[in-house]
This record gives structure tokens, C-alpha cells and sequence, in this order.
């Protein structure tokens, strides 16, 4: 499964859209993007996921570049209960053996 | 549909001694994965299971841990003669096979080896 790089920390205020990128230059042509989040003392959460092309559900968008060498998260509209970890994975199909790395600490202030 | 159950929530055990967890998973999920994660890293994949049958292992797993899935429902992890070095939680996901597998987790099992 192909690595991905995310900042370690980020911040935003309430009510505004958090853009959380993802580096993940060695992705292959059937390889997914994953997203999941961690809030505190909860287990990872799915959000979404994509393949090539731009994704949106009720939690959140996911825009992956044309190259598909990296993507960006967005959350529309940030909330208190919005501050957790995000983790951004890169599978094949088949099972979901994920890979999680350190993710990105995102803290949503009022 | 309540969602993946794990418990005992919390554990404290003395070295040496054995435990076991329980996950649940949701009903009608046929894959069931365990995870294990230590403060401030990100979960480590351990084991899966589809239906009754455990079909890898990470070799984090030695052979102080085992793990089962009777009937293909519900699965217990068990650790023998635990050491310091297993203190973490525990997660349990669970998914439907597809494309498009997204996976459930439970609020996790933490351990505490004194």
C-alpha cells in the first residue's frame, strides 16, 4: 500500500471549512483514498473515500488531483465536535488491512 | 444496527496473567479485523477474519495472542501471560466484503499490564 504524508497539526475556527491535505505520491491506478477520523477515547470513523474521482457525503468532500499524487479533505463548515484525528489511507480493494500513520491533530476553536 | 461492541471497556491486569476480550460486531458484517494502538500512534492492523475463518495475521500478533470467531459473530482476542508491552487498546472493526468496504469500529478495549 502506497505511503501518505500529512501535516502533524492543524487549527481552524468554528464555522469556517477545514482543508486537510494528503501527499501520497507512490498511490497505483487501483488504489483507493480513505479517510477516517479519530475523536477522542472513540474508535476511527469512516468519512469517505475515492478512487479518481472528486467525492461529497454528508460528513465531508474529498477532492483528489488529476494525478492522483494527493488529495485534500475538506470539512464545509467546522464544528466544536469536529476536533479529532484524521487519517488519510491509501488501499487496494479487497480487505481493508488499513495502514494508519500518525494522521493530522485537527483542533477546531470557537 | 447498534454498532460494533467491545467490551470489557477498561482492563487492569497484573503481569503474567491472561485476558480476554470480546468484540461484537455488526450483524449482517461477515469481516471482522483487529487493531491495537499505542498512545499517540496510529492503529496496527493484527488480525482478520471473514465469516469463521482467520485469513492473516500480522506478525505483531506472537504467540501470546489468539484470536477466534465461532459461529462467524462474534470474536475474543486473548492474551497469555501478559507483559508490560501489551498495554494498549484494542479496536475491533467490522465491514461487509465489496467494493466499497468501509470499516466500523467499536470504542475499543484499553489494557493496562502493572
Amino acid at each position: 500500500d502506497a505511503k501518505t504524508t500529512q501535516p502533524t497539526s492543524m487549527d481552524c475556527a468554528e464555522g469556517r471549512a477545514a482543508n486537510l491535505p494528503c501527499n501520497h505520491s507512490t498511490i497505483s491506478g487501483n488504489e483507493y483514498v480513505y479517510w477516517y477520523r479519530q475523536i477522542h477515547s472513540q474508535g476511527p470513523q469512516y468519512i469517505i473515500h475515492g478512487l479518481k474521482n472528486n467525492e461529497t457525503n454528508e460528513m465531508a468532500s474529498l477532492i483528489i488531483t488529476e494525478d492522483r499524487k494527493s488529495s485534500t479533505l475538506i470539512l464545509p463548515h467546522a464544528t466544536l465536535r469536529d476536533t479529532a484525528v484524521y487519517y488519510c489511507i491509501v488501499t487496494g480493494t479487497g480487505f481493508q488491512k488499513l495502514v494508519f500513520g500518525t494522521g493530522t491533530r485537527l483542533l477546531v476553536s470557537p | 444496527d447498534t454498532g460494533v461492541s467491545q467490551d470489557p471497556r477498561h482492563k487492569i491486569t497484573k503481569r503474567g496473567q491472561n485476558v480476554t476480550f470480546r468484540c461484537d460486531p455488526i450483524s449482517e458484517h461477515n469481516r471482522l479485523y483487529w487493531y491495537r494502538q499505542t498512545l499517540g500512534q496510529g492503529p496496527e492492523f493484527l488480525t482478520y477474519f471473514q465469516n469463521e475463518a482467520q485469513l492473516e495475521k500480522s506478525r505483531l500478533l506472537s504467540d501470546r495472542f489468539s484470536a477466534e470467531r465461532p459461529k462467524g459473530s462474534f470474536s475474543t482476542l486473548e492474551i497469555q501471560r501478559t507483559e508490560q508491552g501489551d498495554s494498549a487498546m484494542y479496536l475491533c472493526a467490522s465491514s461487509l466484503r465489496g467494493a466499497d468496504e468501509k470499516l466500523f469500529f467499536g470504542s475499543g478495549t484499553q489494557l493496562s499490564v502493572l
